[in-house]
């Protein structure tokens, strides 16, 4: 039981590149999310699914996508690039999302836009 | 909307030293309040948890009470241990899971 993993853990990229992050999670969670975490930040959302084939916007969704094609899959893309972007990416998946549900985080993708 | 503050680090204490790590929220329902822990390199990993108003959540000596009259979630330890340095962040939820903005802890022999 590898829980939530993510690849690649680290990444450098230049401006106007593009990149997807791959999260897998192994739970059956039917619920998971891409965050950022930047300093004095904590973290924000930048999409989250509910379930295979959807997809939403959190609080920070500009300049990336999300798919969620298999159940245990969810895949952050960048389009082009930018050195905003530069960041930490954690994915996360949880059973449900009713208040209480505890949230599992992936170890994270250390993100350098040049 | 909902939000979550939390005392600014970093925080340094002595080993066996009493921690109290201070957090009041603000929410318009009843949502569930968590304390994750960030140890270096690593994701976040739940520490503790409560559900309700009074509700207590303990884990690895840390403990935390829901308290609705003071809108707080303070995180308290007895006696730290150098194991224990970390970013601790709490949170809230209602729909989404609202985050403060993290207390760095770190623990001196």
């Amino acid at each position: 039981n590898a829980g939530v993993t993510q690849t690649p853990k680290f990444r450098v990229l230049k401006t106007g590149q593009s990149m997807t992050l791959l999260c897998a999670q192994d739970m059956n969670h039917e619920y998971m999310y891409w965050y950022r975490q930047d300093p004095g930040m904590g973290l924000r959302l930048i999409h989250y699914s509910v379930g295979e084939g959807t997809t939403a916007k959190g609080e920070v969704p500009d300049g990336y996508n999300v798919s969620r094609l298999k159940k245990q899959n969810f895949l952050l893309g960048l389009e082009s690039a930018a050195p905003s972007q530069t960041s930490v990416y954690f994915c996360a998946s949880s059973y449900g999302r009713r208040g209480g549900e505890t949230q599992y985080f992936g170890p994270g993708t250390r993100l350098l836009v040049l | 909307g909902n939000s979550v503050t939390q005392m600014e680090g970093p925080v340094t204490l002595s080993e066996e030293a009493f921690l109290t790590i201070n957090c009041t929220y603000t929410a318009t329902g009843y949502p569930s309040l968590f304390w994750y822990v960030q140890y270096p390199g690593e994701g976040l990993q739940l520490l503790l948890k409560a559900t309700k108003a009074d509700d207590k959540g303990s884990n690895k000596g840390f403990e935390a009470t829901y308290r609705k009259e003071t809108t707080s979630f303070h995180l308290e330890k007895g006696s730290v241990q150098v194991s224990d340095s970390a970013v601790y962040f709490c949170a809230l939820s209602e729909r989404a899971l609202n985050f403060g903005k993290g207390t760095s802890l770190l623990v001196t022999p």
